[in-house]
């Protein structure tokens, strides 16, 4: 199975200040159909997952464009340019390349 | 507006079953895969299993296959995951979640229900 890691595992900030979340799988996500298979997750406290991000740098319907995904092959980053006290929670990234769906461990981001 | 509701969670032994249900609507279900996302107690998320639109295709994480069964009725809109030989590293929270075709062969989630609880323990 591919491995994903994230970086930092806990990120804490200040509100109206811009957060950058690293995460890399142990194969590249590209396939030769020419797509990245690499997503992006939140988890807020007492909540289930919700898309961010799919396929790298699309934002899913009704997110806010604060939140942008870049990336390429193995490393991938998801950014959010200022941050809200409601972008609390945990953030996954996910791969789909191989049919045995990996996550990362996650990030926890807090507010300072 | 898509809408997944779980059912089925519990306390169950270990080497006990669970059948668990997730409701459907808001969309053409038999149009999309669908899937099972655990997570256990304080852990991060792990995907379970998957079964394509027509229920014809299936995929299991190694760590269930051979236990766990994913099965769908198109026609009550409703997806199942039947699950034996429970352990207790089978404990989490089970979330259903809707798949969007992805490129030619995959897909990724893109909503999630609120989960049902499984605990594994005597």
């Amino acid at each position: 199975d591919i491995v994903m890691t994230q970086t930092p595992l806990s990120l804490s900030v200040t509100p109206g200040q811009p957060a950058s979340i690293s995460c890399k799988s142990s194969q590249s996500l590209l396939h030769t159909d020419g797509e990245t298979y690499l997503y992006w997750y939140l988890q807020k406290p007492g909540q289930s997952p919700q898309l961010l991000i799919y396929e790298v740098s699309n934002r899913f319907s009704g997110v806010p464009d604060r939140f942008s995904g870049s990336g390429s092959g193995t490393d991938f980053t998801l950014k959010i340019s200022r941050v809200e006290a409601e972008d609390v929670g945990v953030y996954y990234c996910m791969q789909s390349i191989q049919l045995s769906f990996t996550f990362g461990p996650g990030t926890k981001v807090d507010i300072k | 507006e898509v809408q997944l509701l779980e059912s089925g969670g519990g306390l169950v032994q270990p080497g006990g079953s669970l059948r668990l249900s997730c409701a459907a609507s808001g969309f053409t279900f038999s149009s999309y895969a669908m899937s099972w996302v655990r997570q256990a107690p304080g852990k991060g998320l792990e995907w379970v299993s998957a079964i394509s639109g027509s229920g014809g295709s299936t995929y299991y994480a190694d760590s269930v296959k051979g236990r766990f069964t994913i099965s769908r009725d198109n026609s009550k809109n409703t997806l199942c995951l039947q699950m034996n030989g429970l352990r207790a590293e089978d404990t989490a929270v089970y979330y259903c979640a809707k798949a969007r075709y992805s490129g030619y062969y995959t897909y990724y989630f893109d909503y999630w229900g609120q989960g049902t609880l499984v605990t594994v323990s005597s």
